[in-house]
């Protein structure tokens, strides 16, 4: 059974920084979802990566597949960023379902 | 771009009414799934579902909940007899092909059982 875990939980910034949320697993996998989800409830698909790196606008995605761990990184954040963000990754074996992680919940000051 | 959408948005019904959560996928994928998150959880698996059968289910799946897509547009989600506990918001997703594919989400349905 894979266990998905996310840190921080919470996390203030203020306009303008870098941010950083890390991913773990516990179980080797092919692929791993990073999500957001806005105070209305809505879920986006960020990025689906199962290796090195994607970049989408001011979003990049990491994962180290051997290390088991992905970081989601925001570059020049701006207070529309403000969400949960979530990574998803399945549990393992022939499944198509996702574990998900507690999230993040991100709020960037003006 | 083709998005997942999902009907009502929101649905309050009283314990022990039956409720029909609708879900319309986008249009060439195979692979549909319902995921449910209670306020201030994580979201979780429901069920999955494959060319016209659950493919998978979780112990949450009981037999108060049923998945059907009556045509081929629709993905339904049914519980049968609805209880407080089911209060929560419930997402469908679509995906192209297995765990490699990306999976789409709906809205969501915040469904409330008073």
């Amino acid at each position: 059974k894979n266990e998905v875990e996310q840190s921080p939980q919470n996390l203030t910034a203020q306009e303008g920084e870098f941010i950083t949320i890390n991913c773990s697993y516990s179980v080797g996998i092919s692929a791993l979802h990073w999500l957001q989800q806005h105070p209305g409830g809505g879920i986006v698909s960020l990025f689906m990566l199962s290796s090195g790196k994607k970049k989408h606008g001011r979003l990049i995605a990491t994962i180290n597949i051997q290390e088991k761990h992905s970081s989601l990184h925001i570059t020049a954040s701006h207070p529309r960023d403000s969400a949960v963000y979530i990574c998803a990754a399945p549990p393992g074996g022939a499944t198509n379902k996702l574990i998900f992680g507690t999230g993040t919940l991100l709020a960037v000051q003006p | 771009e083709p998005e997942v959408t999902q009907t009502p948005s929101h649905q309050v019904t009283q314990m022990g009414q039956e409720v029909i959560l609708r879900c319309v996928p986008i249009s060439n994928h195979l692979y549909f799934y319902w995921y449910r998150q209670i306020l201030g959880q994580k979201v979780e698996f429901l069920v999955s579902f494959y060319n016209n059968e659950i493919s998978e289910k979780s112990e949450i799946f009981d037999d108060q909940f049923s998945v059907e897509r009556p045509d081929g547009s629709n993905f339904t989600l049914k519980i049968r007899s609805t209880k407080l506990e089911d209060s929560a918001m419930y997402f469908c997703a679509s995906s192209g092909g297995t765990w490699t594919y990306e999976q789409y989400f709906g809205p969501g349905t915040r469904l409330t059982v008073t």
